[in-house]
């Protein structure tokens, strides 16, 4: 099983701070996906990176797929409280099925007032 | 818009019962899956579907099986249920032609087995 290490695990920050959250593999993944879950609710896709070097961005979220499609980034510009939540980084291996997806175990992002 | 519905939000239920948990999409996915998510854990594959009447075991299947009669339901079984079942399920699905990372999930069962 492929690894996928998201940090810091928790986060906790003012609103209008700036942030930087991680997701790291030894393995190289085909694409990889970010999601948002907010408490009681399932995940919602954010954004897909594919190619090595990648930067997408979703207003004051910015995505990056490292150069080698082992590891992926969200910074989060001038945050605000309805960014609250827990953010998910999934990999999907070359040529996978469906079994092929790994999730990382989140970070639990707080805005706070 | 797509839409995945869980059959339940919050589920209580004792030791021994069996469970159904359902799940339906509208956006004729051929693939479909059921996970656990767990504080500490993540979210952890139980089974999936490629096709109607087609599964396969994902990480953890042990005390569940599933059913897909038909393309847009999924069914989650767990057949005796036990307090370490208790767990948020979430199902999901996505499209064949589309990448598999990229899942449209419920809005979860949350199941407490007591």
């Amino acid at each position: 099983t492929q690894l996928l290490e998201q940090s810091p695990q928790f986060l906790s920050i003012q609103e209008g701070e700036n942030l930087t959250v991680y997701c790291n593999s030894s393995s190289v993944f085909s694409s990889l996906q970010w999601y948002r879950q907010e408490p009681g609710e399932g995940p919602v896709l954010l954004v897909t990176v594919v190619t090595g070097g990648e930067v997408k961005k979703l207003k004051r979220l910015t995505f990056q797929f490292g150069d080698a499609r082992k590891d992926s980034s969200l910074h989060i510009t001038a945050a605000q409280p309805g960014d609250t939540g827990l953010y998910l980084c999934a990999g999907a291996k070359s040529g996978g099925g469906a079994d092929g997806l790994t999730f990382g175990k989140g970070t639990h992002l707080i805005i706070q007032p | 818009d797509v839409k995945v519905t869980q059959s339940s939000r919050y589920l209580v239920k004792r030791t021994g019962e069996k469970v159904f948990l359902e799940c339906v999409q509208d956006m004729d996915h051929e693939n479909m899956f059921w996970y656990r998510q767990d504080p500490g854990l993540g979210l952890r594959l139980i089974y999936f579907s490629y096709d109607v009447k087609m599964k396969e075991k994902g990480d953890i299947p042990e005390g569940y099986s599933v059913s897909r009669e038909k393309k847009e339901r999924f069914s989650l079984i767990l057949e005796s249920a036990s307090t370490n079942q208790t767990s948020m399920y979430l199902c999901a699905s996505s499209s064949a032609g589309g990448r598999v990372g990229e899942q449209y999930f419920g809005p979860g069962t949350r199941l407490t087995v007591t």
